[in-house]
Order: structure tokens, then C-alpha cells, then sequence
């Protein structure tokens, strides 16, 4: 069965102190892997896709690189305006993707 | 352009009664879906559609149905509301693939007394 599974559920950070969070994925097929953001009260909103084992992307702090296991999401030196729940999901078959229950990030300033 | 909007913000249901979500997309993006977001579950596709006049169920479509009359619509529909149905709903669209990024709206926080 495909799942994708983030850790930590929930991590609070000091600005400033770098880190990352997990996205780890049983998928047969991967036909790309996406973070998104979510802000309280909002929609998902889009960050990165990843296509292949290898490949990263950036984004001002925030940097995704994929493995054929896992993806990452590194933030460096964390804002306080990065708080949010990072989400991460797959493309799985021809239409659908699978999203893992996200990680819930704090800043404290 | 306003992306991706969904009717109404936040309703409240008693158990039985039904109602109708509105999706509305200005990309002319041909792919729709309809997701509820519940607290520890994360994300689920309730029904999607790959065009205008087609449907199709994703994971958790019991007691929901959906339309896409136009392409430009999608709506949900639940005939017959019970307290399960309590959650937020996101609406998303993409050009095509499922590897084509998908564009979520506000989204709609639903209560079922």
C-alpha cells in the first residue's frame, strides 16, 4: 500500500537554528514527490516538486532534495514568518496524489 | 486572476440536511479535485475530475457526489449530511498531469450537529 510519512509531527525552532524535516515514501512509480505549505485558516500552498533520486530545489531558506526513499526540507536560519505545516505528497498512478499528516513548524523569535 | 475559490467559507449542518460546495478555477485548468483535511489524517481525495462532464471517486467518496458541468466548476455535493462529514474541504486544480502542480483554494470549514 503506498504511504508517505512525515516526521517530526511537530518542531519548534529558534530563530535562526537550522534544520529538516522528513517526508519518507512507499510509492510503486513515484512520478514526483511535492511540498506545499500551509498557513492556519489557509489552503496548501505550492513549493517544490521533485522528479528523480538526486535532484534539489531552493527557495529562498528553504531547500528539498529527494532520495528513493525519503525527501527532505531543509530550512536555514529559520524566520519566525516560516512558521507553518509543511506538507508533503506523492504522485501516485495517473491522476492522485498521497499526502503524509504533515509537520507543524514553530519559530520562536 | 483569483487561482482557485470555494463557496462558502464556513457552514454549520444539522445531521440529514444537505448542501452544496462550490469550486470555482480562472486558470482553464482541465484536472479538479475535492480533499477533507481532518486533524491527524491529513490530506484525502474525496472525488476528482479529469474534464468537463467527467467525474471520478478518490479514497473516502461514500456520501458525497460531485458534478463538473462546466470547466471551469467543480461542486460537492452531500445529500444527506452526518457528523463524520464535519471537516475542512480544499478544492484543488492542475493543467493536466498529476505531476502538474496542484493549486488548492481557501477552503471550506464544514460543522454537522
Amino acid at each position: 500500500e503506498d504511504q508517505v510519512t512525515q516526521s517530526p509531527e511537530a518542531l519548534r525552532l529558534q530563530e535562526g537554528e537550522s534544520s529538516s524535516l522528513n517526508c519518507s515514501y512507499t510509492v510503486s512509480g513515484l512520478r514526483g514527490l511535492f511540498w506545499y505549505r500551509q498557513d492556519p485558516g489557509k489552503g496548501p500552498e505550492f513549493l517544490f516538486t521533485l522528479y528523480s533520486a538526486g535532484e534539489e530545489k531552493e527557495k529562498e531558506r528553504l531547500k528539498a532534495t529527494l532520495t528513493k526513499k525519503e525527501s527532505f526540507l531543509h530550512i536555514t536560519a529559520p524566520k519566525p514568518e516560516d512558521s507553518a505545516t509543511y506538507l508533503c505528497a506523492v504522485a501516485r498512478g495517473a491522476q492522485k496524489l498521497v499526502f503524509g499528516q504533515g509537520t507543524r513548524l514553530t519559530i520562536n523569535p | 486572476n483569483a487561482g482557485v475559490t470555494q463557496t462558502p467559507k464556513f457552514r454549520v449542518l444539522k445531521t440529514g440536511q444537505s448542501m452544496t460546495l462550490l469550486c470555482a478555477q480562472d486558470m482553464n485548468h482541465e484536472y479538479m479535485y475535492w480533499y477533507r483535511q481532518d486533524p491527524g489524517m491529513g490530506l484525502r481525495l474525496i472525488h476528482y475530475s479529469v474534464g468537463e462532464g467527467t467525474t471520478a471517486k478518490g479514497e473516502v467518496p461514500d456520501g458525497y457526489n460531485v458534478s463538473r458541468l462546466k470547466k471551469q466548476n467543480f461542486l460537492l455535493g452531500l445529500e444527506s449530511a452526518a457528523p463524520s462529514q464535519t471537516s475542512v474541504y480544499f478544492c484543488a486544480s492542475s493543467y493536466v498531469q498529476v505531476t502538474d502542480t496542484q493549486y488548492f483554494g481557501p477552503g471550506t470549514r464544514l460543522t454537522v450537529l
